[in-house]
């Protein structure tokens, strides 16, 4: 298995709040991303990384925002969380090889 | 705008026969598939994948078809088995979209023993 770790596995918070989702993985790969999976949409990109400092906006990325300041860790954060920011999310990396290997993915409900 | 598309979202099969699991694309510069799989509380795993210069690609009970002119692929499963029971997950990327992998909606698959 792909040494990719997602933390916390779940969480609850409050509308309004601040919410910071991490990913971290011990395979060295450049390319590093975040989805969201919501019923009726499959997985969705928010955010993605192709280096250190270097990420690019996916097809949902509203409301979120996304740093890479070492290779190992993408970490994922909603500013002021909202209602339709719970999902299950989940990270995935690929080495700029063919197939992208996920987390476990974290379960965030926002109140 | 969904690029690709799965339109059952559910499936259900007896243990032995074939699953047939349908993928419509609309981006004709996708020139690469991949299917995935993924059981409750986990993460998408990675099952099988195509180049758009095949049309074929088998590995062991699974193989994908790649119908490039109807952008149509298809996962077969044959013989299906009660731990194939799981959410099934098209994704496909190409030289134009970078890096980024566009995913299906899912199709959950049942295996009734």
């Amino acid at each position: 298995d792909a040494g990719i770790t997602q933390s916390p596995r779940h969480k609850v918070t409050e509308t309004g709040t601040p919410v910071t989702l991490r990913c971290h993985q011990t395979e060295n790969h450049r390319y590093m991303y975040w989805y969201r999976q919501d019923p009726g949409h499959g997985l969705r990109l928010i955010h993605y990384s192709y280096g250190v400092k270097d990420t690019d906006k996916g097809e949902v990325s509203d409301g979120y925002s996304v740093s890479r300041s070492k290779t190992e860790d993408f970490l994922l954060t909603l500013e002021s969380a909202t209602s339709s920011q719970t999902s299950v999310y989940f990270c995935a990396i690929t080495g700029g090889g063919d197939e992208q290997f996920f987390g476990p993915g974290t379960r965030l409900t926002v109140l | 705008d969904q690029q690709v598309k799965q339109n059952s979202p559910s499936l259900s099969v007896q243990e032995g026969r074939i699953s047939i699991l349908n993928c419509d694309y609309t981006n004709s510069m996708f020139d690469y598939f991949l299917w995935y799989k993924k059981y409750p509380a986990e993460g998408p795993t990675f099952l099988i994948s195509i180049s758009s210069i095949k049309d074929k690609n088998e590995d062991g009970r699974f193989t994908v078809f790649l119908n490039k002119s109807a952008k149509h692929l298809s996962l077969h499963i044959v013989p299906s088995q009660p731990g194939d029971s799981a959410v099934y997950f098209c994704a496909a990327s190409g030289l134009r979209s970078g890096n980024q992998f566009y995913f299906g909606t899912g199709t959950s698959l049942t295996v009734i023993p």
